[in-house]
């Protein structure tokens, strides 16, 4: 039961490029979650998902997007990379029914120079 | 508002209990999470209330006055490995589903 695992764990940007981050989880949740972490700024909610085929936009979902084909994954993609998008990435997932206890992802850290 | 207040540093020594504050906005609220985490790790769940009270998981409790919007985490018997940062979280209940909202979160030094 490996949890909820993400690639890749580092990556570097230039300024423009565009990149997918992968996120799976093996615990059956129906909801998922992305979020970017920045220094004094605790965890800020990117989009997130209800279930299979659904997707929604969170607090700051501009520059991003994501899809959820299947139960299992949800993948956030950067189309044209950006040096503000410059942080670490977490994807987490939990049951419909305890939104309060989520569980996180090891994080991808992110620059774009 | 969706706001959520903690202090930014809070340092104890080990073997002594420390509060950890958290005031929020009470618009749509629903119930407030706790977190932990390790430098370069992952957040990690600790304790959830959803009605006034404490709830005791262990070393760790957590508090909830929905009159006064505020709850607070308590450390007790502290040890060298609980130096983290803890984040309380504000479960809303929206149209588009149930989301945490994250505060900015406070960081425990525990020393010798």
């Amino acid at each position: 039961n490996a949890g909820v695992t993400q690639t890749p764990k580092f990556r570097v940007l230039k300024t423009g490029q565009s990149m997918t981050l992968l996120c799976a989880q093996d615990m059956n949740h129906e909801y998922m979650y992305w979020y970017r972490q920045d220094p004094g700024m605790g965890l800020r909610l990117i989009h997130y998902s209800v279930g299979e085929g659904t997707t929604a936009k969170g607090e700051v979902p501009d520059g991003y997007n994501v899809s959820r084909l299947k139960k299992q994954n949800f993948l956030l993609g950067l189309e044209s990379a950006a040096p503000s998008q410059t942080s670490v990435y977490f994807c987490a997932s939990s049951n419909s029914a305890s939104v309060y206890e989520q569980y996180f992802g090891p994080g991808t850290r992110l620059t774009v120079t | 508002g969706q706001s959520l207040e903690q202090p930014s540093e809070v340092t104890a020594v080990e073997g002594a209990i420390v509060q950890i504050n958290c005031t929020y906005q009470t618009s749509g609220f629903y119930g407030l999470s706790w977190y932990q985490q390790h430098d370069g790790g992952a957040p990690t769940f600790l304790s959830y209330n959803a009605l006034d009270g404490l709830e005791e998981t262990g070393r760790f409790s957590s508090f909830l006055s929905r009159s006064d919007s505020y709850g607070y985490l308590l450390l007790q018997e502290l040890q060298m490995k609980d130096s983290a940062s803890y984040f309380c979280a504000r479960r809303r209940l929206t149209g588009g589903g149930n989301k945490l909202t994250f505060g900015t979160g406070t960081q425990l030094k525990v020393e010798l």
